[in-house]
Order: C-alpha cells, then sequence, then structure tokens
C-alpha cells in the first residue's frame, strides 16, 4: 500500500529538541518532494519547506528557515521535521505530503503529528 | 511570498445544487510550460488535506468529476457541480509556482 506514516504525538517542554518523522511505503521514495506543512487554527495551513530525498537537496520557507531541520534517510524511506529548541508556539499539527518531482502531483498526505509545547 | 485570497470564507450549499470557490493570486501562477501552479486541497473533519485538482485543472485520480477546477494566471476557481453530503469540509487552494508555496486561508463548506 502506498502511505505516508508519521510518527506519534508529542507533548514537549518549552525548549526541548523533538524529531518527527514521515516513513514512505508502497513508492520509489527518491522520486518525490517531501513537504512538511504546519496547521494551526490561527494560521491555517503553512508550507514549511521540502526535501528532494534523492540528494537531500533542501528548500525551507523563510519563516521557519533556522528554526527547524528538515532531514531525510533514503536507506529507510524516511523524512524528518526537527527542533532544537521547541517554543509554545510551534504546537500544532505537523503533516508530511508527497509531490512527483517530474509530474508536479501532489496526492499524498501523511496523517499528521500533533506536537504540543506547554510548561 | 505569494499571496493567496480566497472566497468566500464559508459556504453553505444545498444538496444537489452546484458551488463555486474563487482562489486569487497577487502574482500570476502561469509557468512558461503553460500549466498554472495551483492546487485544490479538501480537509474532512478530523482528516489530512486531500488534494483535488492540480496544475490548475487537472482533477486528482479517484476524485469524483463533480469537480473541476478552471482558472488562469491570478483568477482560479473550484466548482462542484452538484454538492453531495459528503463534500462538507474546509477547501484550501494552494500555490506550488515558487516556494515558499503558499496556501489562501480556506473555504469552509457546510449543509444547510
Amino acid at each position: 500500500e502506498v502511505q505516508l506514516v508519521q510518527s506519534g504525538a508529542e507533548v514537549k517542554k518549552p525548549g526541548e529538541s523533538l524529531r518527527i518523522s514521515c516513513k514512505g511505503s508502497g513508492f520509489s521514495f527518491i522520486s518525490y518532494w517531501i513537504n512538511w506543512v504546519r496547521q494551526t487554527p490561527e494560521k491555517g495551513l503553512e508550507w514549511m519547506g521540502r526535501i528532494d530525498p534523492r540528494d537531500s537537496y533542501t528548500n525551507y520557507s523563510p519563516s521557519f528557515h533556522g528554526h527547524v531541520t528538515i532531514s531525510a534517510d533514503k536507506s529507510i524511506t524516511t523524512a524528518y521535521l526537527q527542533w532544537s529548541s521547541l517554543k509554545a508556539s510551534d504546537s500544532a499539527i505537523y503533516y508530511c505530503a508527497r509531490r512527483d518531482t517530474l509530474t508536479n502531483y501532489p496526492d499524498l498526505w501523511g496523517q499528521g503529528t500533533l506536537v504540543t509545547v506547554s510548561s | 511570498d505569494i499571496v493567496m485570497t480566497q472566497s468566500p470564507l464559508s459556504l453553505p450549499v444545498t444538496p444537489g445544487e452546484p458551488a463555486s470557490i474563487s482562489c486569487r493570486s497577487n502574482q500570476s501562477l502561469l509557468y512558461t510550460n503553460g500549466y498554472n501552479y495551483l492546487d485544490w486541497y479538501l480537509q474532512k473533519p478530523g482528516q489530512s488535506p486531500q488534494v483535488l485538482v492540480y496544475l490548475g485543472s487537472n482533477r486528482a485520480y479517484g476524485v469524483p468529476d463533480r469537480f473541476s477546477g478552471s482558472g488562469s494566471g491570478t483568477d482560479f476557481t473550484l466548482k462542484i457541480s452538484r454538492v453531495e453530503a459528503e463534500d462538507v469540509g474546509v477547501y484550501y487552494c494552494m500555490q506550488a509556482l515558487q516556494t515558499p508555496f503558499t496556501f489562501g486561508g480556506g473555504t469552509k463548506v457546510e449543509i444547510k
């Protein structure tokens, strides 16, 4: 089955680090950009950045650049989103989503990971 | 960043009737290859967003043909020819022409 499966919900304190994952299966992982999207009630959907798992080339939104790191391990078909120092404002649902590098077909999203940052 | 503006914010619909959502960008989304880099997504309650239309007018696999996307440049429309109860949720447009990709604010579709 073609799917993107994300890691489970997290509860963290401000200042803590965190890495969440997105594992692809049933398709050629290196044929797709993996995008990360944040969803909050206040700001809706926000595109954070993307990675090409072939060579780990990344694009970041200026709004998130420097605060998060996107990485991927193509050998285990997994992409990651990580923070070194969380803020309360990072509380959100985070989605990964694939987009075909050749056709630009954006057809699959993960189920989402809820991150709660609270003291 | 490209700014995406959707309207209306809320759309009460009657099953069987048509519905239309507008999305405008402050820059043209038409690329040199002739494609408009504009996607439409539906987020049903409690679910992840799912693609309905990509590159302006290409219906995604498995999406019912009552959904259609049109427009070019800066003005785009998603039309539902006959709304069904399962179509409720929040609809988003997103530009994928240039990073950072940006979303519209969403249109909540609900049954009257």
